[in-house]
């Protein structure tokens, strides 16, 4: 049983192009939604992350959009760079309880220069 | 401001033998959590323990694996008897406190078991 679906499971942009990844959920306790960036060989990277009381979150070339109704959230990536190649995760977590995130599969990301 | 630490970063054992893997948190940090990334795949929660207490290790198999964060010291992750299939890469993550939801990961722990 997956809670958390993530998609596409690879992209590749051309630079300068936008990069979307997109996760849906099920289970409606979620109240925190955080985007990881991993490189090979390296621990993931808090990127961005989104409460369930905003529907979008910019940090620089990074946006969460989120949608509660349809209970899903995506990750636009602007102005996409080589240095962006990577494998990015969104995960979900309930807060006050456990707080365990629970991840997407991941979505591997390739920008050609 | 040192990151959260993970030490061994690479451990190859042979089937039978134990496996001990270490986490120190981030300053300040008091939560920590132990996450699985098998090849190809998104990382899966293990457990989860404040300093002298398990708080879910609703992701632990139950036989052989184990967790440890006593009060100095850093959080302990144990494998007995470990098999092939134990074989992937072990993530350490800590949090502030209850409420303060950031997870921030270290570099891993790569087992591999021949």
């Amino acid at each position: 049983q997956q809670q958390v679906k993530q998609s596409p499971q690879s992209l590749i942009v051309q630079k300068g192009g936008i990069s979307i990844i997109n996760c849906a959920y099920e289970n409606t306790a979620f109240d925190y939604f955080p985007w990881y960036q991993q490189f090979p060989g390296k621990g993931p990277a808090l990127l961005i992350a989104i409460r369930p009381d905003v529907s979008e979150k910019k940090e620089g070339r990074f946006t969460i959009s989120f949608n509660k109704s349809a209970k899903q959230f995506s990750l636009h990536i602007m102005d996409s760079q080589p240095g962006d190649s990577a494998t990015y995760f969104c995960a979900a977590s309930t807060q006050g309880g456990s707080e365990k995130l629970v991840f997407g599969k991941g979505t591997k990301l390739t920008v050609n220069p | 401001n040192a990151g959260v630490m993970q030490n061994p970063r690479h451990l190859v054992r042979r089937r039978g033998q134990e496996a001990r893997l270490r986490c120190s948190p981030m300053k300040g940090h008091s939560h920590v959590y132990w996450y699985r990334q098998l090849p190809e795949e998104g990382l899966k929660f293990m457990v989860y323990l404040q300093k002298e207490n398990i708080i879910d290790e609703s992701g632990m198999p139950k036989e052989r694996f184990s967790a440890e964060f006593p009060k100095e010291g850093p959080s302990i992750l144990r494998i007995q008897q470990v098999v092939r299939g134990d074989s992937a890469a072990y993530f350490c993550a800590s949090s502030r406190m209850g409420g303060w939801p950031e997870q921030f990961f270290g570099p891993g722990t790569r087992l591999t078991v021949l």
